[in-house]
Parts: C-alpha cells; structure tokens; sequence
C-alpha cells in the first residue's frame, strides 16, 4: 500500500506565474479531493471528484484554479497567475466513499508565492 | 460561519494521564466525525471516526463521545504518551443530499496536544 503520493513537495514560485500540483491517490479508492490549508487553520474543501468527474467545487476555488482527474486515476490542480494569498499547502485526499469514508491524505504541496 | 469549532488551541498533559480534546459542530446535517492526527510537514493521518447515529467509539487507547443534543463531541486518548504530541483536528462529513454524499470534510482550527514525559 503505497498511500496517497503528492508531487512537488515543496513550491516557490514568483507573483503572477502559473503552477501545477499533481496527486496520485490509492488505487483503488474512486474519490479524490483537495484541500486547502493555511497555518493556524484547518484544511478547507476545495473541489472534488468521484472517478474522472469533478461533482463539487467550493467557492474558494476561484477561476484561476482548475483541477482535472483524467481517467480518473491521478489529478493535478492548476493555479493560474498565482497570488501571494494562494501561498498555502495544498493536500490531496482519497477515499472509497459509503459508510465512515474515511478520508487518506497525502503530505501536501508547500505553495509559497513571492 | 465556522461550522466546526475547537475552542482549545493547545493542551499539555503528563504521560500516562487522559488527554481530552473538544469539538462543536453547528451543521445537523454532518453524518460523521472524525479526528485526524498531524505532525509537521506531513497531510493529516486517520484516527478514529463515529456515525451521528451512534454515541462512542473506541479504538485501543482513542474513544470518541458525542452528544448530538449538544453538538458536541470529545476524542479521549488514554494513557496518554509522548508520540501523541502533534496537532489534532476534529472533522464533520456532509451527510446524503438528494441522495448523493460527496463527503467533504469540515475541519476545526486544530488543537495542539503536548504531552510530557
């Protein structure tokens, strides 16, 4: 059981250039999401998928976020003309769904936008 | 709006006694809670979970209590140990809409537990 796997781990990027993430989840789980987190915080829900469809999105995911699950395998969430607000870390959860749903995260992307 | 509320920022315990961490929801819809664990520099790890249809759950040194009345739910971790040190998060799933659950988390602000040899 290789668990969840998230790709970079850590992220510098400057004002206004774009940056993908990408998330691996375990393979047999159907349910991807991502979260937000800020320090001090809790993660934040920001969008989900169950296989390759995107069912949900949070209104924290702005238009310059989107996030893709092609055959609904591994996903990466793209962040268009980043902001110093978008500086976070970005986790990746999966699951099977239906009763508990527990919920297995990766060890995050580190966003830091200067 | 905060749906779910960890009132406690810290807490710092003696080997070998109870840790207490609290937890209020507002949402009545929320079908389960969970608690996770997180060190730094890593995604939060699973500890234990309860249906909003039943009131405690335990799993070897973790229980889970909660009171539906009350909005409120514990996790106890007994006896307590130094690995235990990290920051705790208390989690709320949203429960079947229209038949469907997509199952989001609602987390708490955390709650930093110390606990010392």
């Amino acid at each position: 059981d290789t668990g969840v796997s998230q790709n970079p781990r850590h992220k510098i990027t400057k004002r206004g250039q774009n940056v993908t993430f990408r998330c691996d989840p375990i393979s047999e789980h159907n349910r991807l999401y991502w979260y937000r987190q800020t320090l001090g915080q809790g993660p934040e829900f920001l969008t989900y998928f169950q296989n390759e469809a995107q069912l949900e999105k949070s209104r924290l995911l702005s238009d310059r976020f989107s996030a893709e699950r092609p055959k609904g395998s591994f996903s990466t969430l793209e962040i268009q003309r980043t902001e110093q607000g978008d500086s976070a870390m970005y986790l990746c959860a999966s699951s099977l769904g239906g009763a508990g749903g527990e919920q297995y995260f990766g060890p995050g992307t580190r966003l830091t936008v200067t | 709006d905060q749906q779910v509320k960890q009132n406690s920022p810290s807490l710092s315990v003696q080997e070998g006694r109870i840790s207490i961490l609290n937890c209020d929801y507002t949402n009545s819809m929320f079908d389960y809670f969970l608690w996770y664990k997180k060190y730094p520099a890593e995604g939060p790890t699973f500890l234990i979970s309860i249906s909003s249809i039943k009131d405690k759950n335990e799993d070897g040194r973790f229980t889970v209590f909660l009171n539906k009345s009350a909005k409120h739910l514990s996790l106890h971790i007994v006896p307590s140990q130094p690995g235990d040190s990290a920051v705790y998060f208390c989690a709320a799933r949203d429960g079947y809409a229209g038949g469907t659950s997509y199952g989001k988390l609602t987390f708490g602000q955390g709650t930093i537990l110390t606990v010392h040899p």
